[in-house]
């Protein structure tokens, strides 16, 4: 199974902030990485697919870089709606498999 | 617009079975992967199951492997989860999404497993 180390596991943030979360692969996925955003007690949303490309909706300030075994997320000026936890996806290999979440909170 | 509307979750008896619907609409359904996501109370996010738009592939987590099947019906534009022999751990929000890489979510259906 391909495992999803995903870092941090929480961090603080204030409005305006740029924020990084790093999901690193056991073994290369080429760009089979989704990104998601879940506020709590609501469903996921996808914001980003193939690693880097913004689904379409989502604001531009989230982008999505890497390929291989390295991923980030980056979100730049967090604004208030922003603030919840966020989750990595490999689909390059059965099982399919998320990193174990990163909680944005305000500062 | 995409539309994914979840039901069939409720109580159960460990061992019981229960099955999940998932209706969709606002795309062309029988073009589209399933999949089947859960979350249990307070966890993070873990895929359970998908199947090919024609039917004929379907994969499963380890942890589900023989007790839960897929299916999936193109006339009607519904994917189910038939659960059986569930177990405590089952305990969870299960979610129906569009394709591999889950680009749409349903709202999700509680499955509560307990005596």
């Amino acid at each position: 199974d391909i495992q999803m180390t995903q870092s941090p596991s929480a961090m603080s943030a204030s409005v305006g902030d740029r924020v990084t979360i790093t999901c690193r692969a056991s073994q290369g996925i080429s760009n089979y990485l989704a990104w998601f955003q879940q506020r709590p007690g609501i469903a996921p949303k996808r914001l980003i697919y193939a690693a880097s490309s913004l689904q379409s909706g989502v604001p531009s300030r989230f982008s999505g870089s890497g390929s291989g075994t390295e991923f980030a997320l980056t979100i730049n000026n967090v604004q208030p709606e922003d603030f919840a936890t966020y989750y990595c996806l490999q689909h390059s290999s059965y099982p399919i498999t998320f990193g174990h979440g990163t909680r944005l909170e305000i500062k | 617009e995409v539309q994914l509307v979840d039901s069939g979750g409720g109580l159960v008896q460990p061992g019981g079975s229960l099955r999940l619907s998932c209706a969709a609409s606002g795309f062309t359904f029988s073009n589209f992967w399933m999949s089947w996501v859960r979350q249990a109370p307070g966890k993070g996010l873990e895929w359970v199951a998908n199947i090919k738009h024609d039917g004929s592939e379907t994969y499963f987590v380890d942890s589900v492997k023989g007790r839960f099947t897929i299916s999936r019906d193109n006339a009607k534009t519904s994917v189910f989860l038939q659960m059986k022999s569930l177990r405590v751990e089952d305990t969870a929000v299960y979610y129906c999404a569009t394709g591999r890489d889950l680009s749409s979510w349903g709202q999700g259906t509680l499955v509560t497993v307990s005596s």
